[in-house]
């Protein structure tokens, strides 16, 4: 099972919108809508954005949002910070077994 | 507020095992409400979901690495650890501690910092 395809960098000016996209096969996806995407600050906890493709846990501002189509799922945040800059991993869950997942490769993202 | 923290050495020799920790803070890992386990990152590599574990002592492996892996826990020291034996340089990586909960397990929810081991003799 390889890893979902991210793009390696994105880059966006304060107030601007970025899109992430998260790209793999149908038995990635499992024909499941489980996609779920992580925050990571270098040296802190890896943080949940958005779980099942588009709901937000208690906390995670709107700014971020999730989507997907055919085998592609999507992290779009809105109104870019500088605190925006860290690594972003999308997770999807394919269903073959229990706890069975495929992690992106990453994404860096920089606020220019 | 539930928060998880790893420890354990950071380097092991080839072919001993591995040995980490996870301290929960914030709630019983004994509750029926979540799922522990671990999930780690090689240098320059992708995110791996090794093993998880229910407060009834039900264990889940990944299969590549089942036979290698013994995830247990503590409730008297809200713990629970892993073991991952006959290591090589391909188990140099950065471990997290995740917590699920038991009616999302389709998405590992809440993350410790991690911990880098390193294998090398």
């Amino acid at each position: 099972q390889s890893a979902l395809t991210q793009p390696r960098s994105v880059s966006g000016s304060p107030g601007q919108s970025v899109t992430i996209s998260c790209t793999g096969t149908n038995s990635d996806f499992g024909g499941y809508d489980y996609v779920s995407w992580y925050q990571h600050h270098p040296g802190q906890a890896p943080k949940l954005l958005t779980y099942d493709v588009n709901k937000r846990p208690s906390g995670v501002q709107d700014r971020f949002s999730g989507s997907k189509s055919g085998n592609t799922a999507s992290l779009t945040i809105s109104g870019l910070k500088a605190e925006d800059e860290a690594d972003y991993y999308c997770c999807s869950y394919t269903g073959s077994y229990t706890f069975n997942y495929v992690f992106g490769t990453g994404t860096k993202v920089t606020v220019l | 507020q539930l928060q998880l923290q790893e420890s354990g050495p950071g380097l092991v020799k080839p072919s001993e095992t591995l040995s980490l920790t996870c301290t929960v803070s914030g709630d019983s890992i004994s509750s029926s409400t979540y799922y522990w386990g671990w999930i780690r990152q090689p240098p320059g590599k992708g995110l791996e979901w090794i093993g998880s574990i229910y407060y009834s002592g039900s264990t889940y492996y990944n299969p590549s690495l089942k036979s290698r892996v013994t995830i247990s826990m503590d409730t008297s020291k809200n713990r629970f650890s892993l073991k991952l034996n006959s290591v090589t340089a391909a188990d140099t990586a950065v471990y997290h501690c995740v917590l699920w909960f038991g009616y999302l397990l389709s998405t590992p929810f809440s993350w410790g910092q991690g911990t880098l081991v390193t294998v090398s003799s």
